[in-house]
C-alpha cells in the first residue's frame, strides 16, 4: 500500500462547481496532515493544514478521519485560478521532519 | 514577504560531474530540507537538517549526496558524481518549526538539474 494515495486525476470541472479530493495514508503514527497546491512546474505551497475536527478556509474545507486514515479536501464555487495539482501531505510520525507527499490530483477548472 | 531562494534555477551537467545546489532559507527558520521531484512524479523527501546536522535522510540520500550549511545563510546540496537518474527538480525548504508541527514548510522555486 502506498504511504499516501490520492484520487487519480485529472478532474475537469466548470467554474462554480464543487469538487472533492480524497486521500488515504498508511502510517497510523502520522500526526500532521496538510493539503499543498502545486502549479505547473512550480514549488508546492501550503493550502491548509488539516485538523481532527475539520477546518474551513473560505471556499476550502478539509476533513480528517483518523480511524479510516482518510483525508479530504472540498472546494466550493471553483474558480479558474483553482486550476492546479493538489497534494495530500502527511508527516512520517517521528521527529525527523519528513513529509510524505501523495502523487497529487490535477484540477482543471474551465469557463 | 520573506522567501526561500535557490540557485541555479537550471543546471545542465554531464554524468559523473559534481553539482552543488544552493539555497538561502528564510532567515529566522531553524529547520532546512531538500526534496526532489522527477518530472511527472511525486515530491520526494531527501534530507532534513537542524542544528548543523542531519535529522533524517531518505534511502535516496546515499553517499553521493551531502548537505552543508557553510555559513549563517546558505544551505547547500552536493551531488558528488551525478547519474542520469538524478535529473529532477530539487526543492529547498525551510520551516520555523519541525515539519509536521504547527507551521508550514516554505519551498524555494526549485533548481532543475539535467544530467546528460
Amino acid at each position: 500500500r502506498k504511504e499516501v494515495e490520492q484520487d487519480p486525476g485529472p478532474f475537469n470541472v466548470p467554474e462554480g462547481a464543487t469538487v472533492a479530493f480524497n486521500c488515504t495514508y498508511s502510517n497510523s503514527a502520522s500526526q500532521s496532515f496538510f493539503w499543498y497546491r502545486q502549479d505547473c512546474r512550480k514549488e508546492p505551497k501550503l493550502l491548509m493544514s488539516v485538523y481532527s475536527s475539520g477546518n474551513e478556509d473560505g471556499r476550502f474545507t478539509a476533513q480528517l478521519n483518523r480511524a479510516s486514515q482518510y483525508i479530504s479536501l472540498l472546494i466550493r464555487d471553483s474558480k479558474l485560478s483553482d486550476s492546479a495539482t493538489y497534494l495530500c501531505v502527511v508527516n512520517k510520525g517521528n521527529q525527523g521532519g519528513k513529509l510524505i507527499f501523495g502523487q497529487g490530483t490535477e484540477l482543471s477548472v474551465k469557463p | 514577504e520573506p522567501e526561500v531562494t535557490q540557485t541555479p534555477s537550471h543546471q545542465v551537467t554531464q554524468m559523473g560531474q559534481e553539482v552543488i545546489l544552493r539555497c538561502v532559507p528564510i532567515s529566522n527558520h531553524l529547520y532546512f530540507y531538500w526534496y526532489r521531484q522527477i518530472l511527472g512524479q511525486k515530491v520526494e523527501f531527501l534530507v532534513s537538517f537542524y542544528n548543523n546536522e542531519i535529522s533524517e535522510k531518505s534511502e535516496i540520500f546515499d553517499d553521493q549526496f551531502s548537505v552543508e550549511r557553510p555559513d549563517g545563510s546558505n544551505f547547500t546540496l552536493k551531488i558528488r558524481s551525478t547519474k542520469l537518474e538524478d535529473s529532477a527538480m530539487y526543492f529547498c525548504a525551510s520551516s520555523e518549526y519541525l515539519a509536521g508541527a504547527p507551521g508550514e514548510l516554505f519551498f524555494g522555486e526549485g533548481s532543475r538539474l539535467t544530467v546528460l
